[in-house]
């Protein structure tokens, strides 16, 4: 069963615009939660966990256990927000002890039009 | 912040021969790394996570003689394709875990002829 779903493959904004990314997820324990952000020709980078409350370039991302969400947020995008975002879940390893690993999301392709 | 290593970015081979790749956190150890599959337009897809002197946890439906991972010191840990075929091809992404955050290698690009 997936646990973390992005919704959307493909989200298309014009600059200045509002964007949210959507996530649910789906996890028995206390979810920990993370976006990373893929921009074109790079590697995935953290752009911010949900336990650390911060906002990192404009983005805000607030963990709703009633919803099961963790949506990114964003009031004002930017061109160059363009890029592939995704949505992680740190769960459990299957071997147990103390092993952890993230589960992604399908990502979703924001493109911020001039 | 941490960086991490992958080495080669790009490799071709033929079907039949066995691929190396390496993944090195710089400046950090890394008491733990992932090893990641990513096909095109999809998510990345755990395939083992890799635990310094011990064993690699591979996930279900990863063939453990098939993709073989040795983590033999604090900062390099090595995925080896072995008799690579042509569905291997795909992109191999590690990281490395640092203060319980992920720090990604920029990929290798595997094509198997």
């Amino acid at each position: 069963a997936q646990r973390v779903t992005q919704p959307e493959k493909l989200l298309s904004v014009f600059k200045g615009a509002p964007v949210e990314l959507k996530c649910n997820y789906s996890y028995s324990g206390s979810p920990e939660l993370f976006w990373y952000v893929q921009y074109s020709r790079q590697r995935l980078q953290l752009l911010l966990r949900h336990i650390s409350r911060e906002s990192i370039k404009g983005f805000t991302a607030d963990l709703n256990k009633g919803e099961t969400s963790f949506h990114l947020k964003k009031p004002f995008a930017q061109e160059e927000d363009s890029a592939m975002y995704y949505c992680a879940l740190k769960e459990r390893g299957d071997s147990g002890g103390s092993n952890y690993k993230l589960t992604f999301g399908k990502g979703t392709l924001l493109t911020v039009n001039p | 912040g941490a960086v991490v290593s992958q080495h080669p970015s790009r490799v071709i081979c033929k079907s039949g021969t066995s691929v190396k790749i390496e993944c090195r956190s710089l400046d950090f150890q890394a008491t733990t790394m992932f090893w990641y599959r990513q096909f095109p337009k999809q998510s990345l897809m755990l395939m083992a996570t890799s635990n310094e002197g011990s064993k690699a946890t591979y996930e279900q439906g990863v063939e453990k003689d098939k993709f073989l991972i040795n983590h033999a010191s604090l900062t390099l840990s090595t995925l080896t394709v072995t008799s690579a075929h042509p569905e291997d091809s795909s992109f191999y992404i590690c990281s490395a875990s640092s203060k319980n955050i992920q720090y990604f290698g920029a990929g290798t690009r595997l094509s198997v002829l």
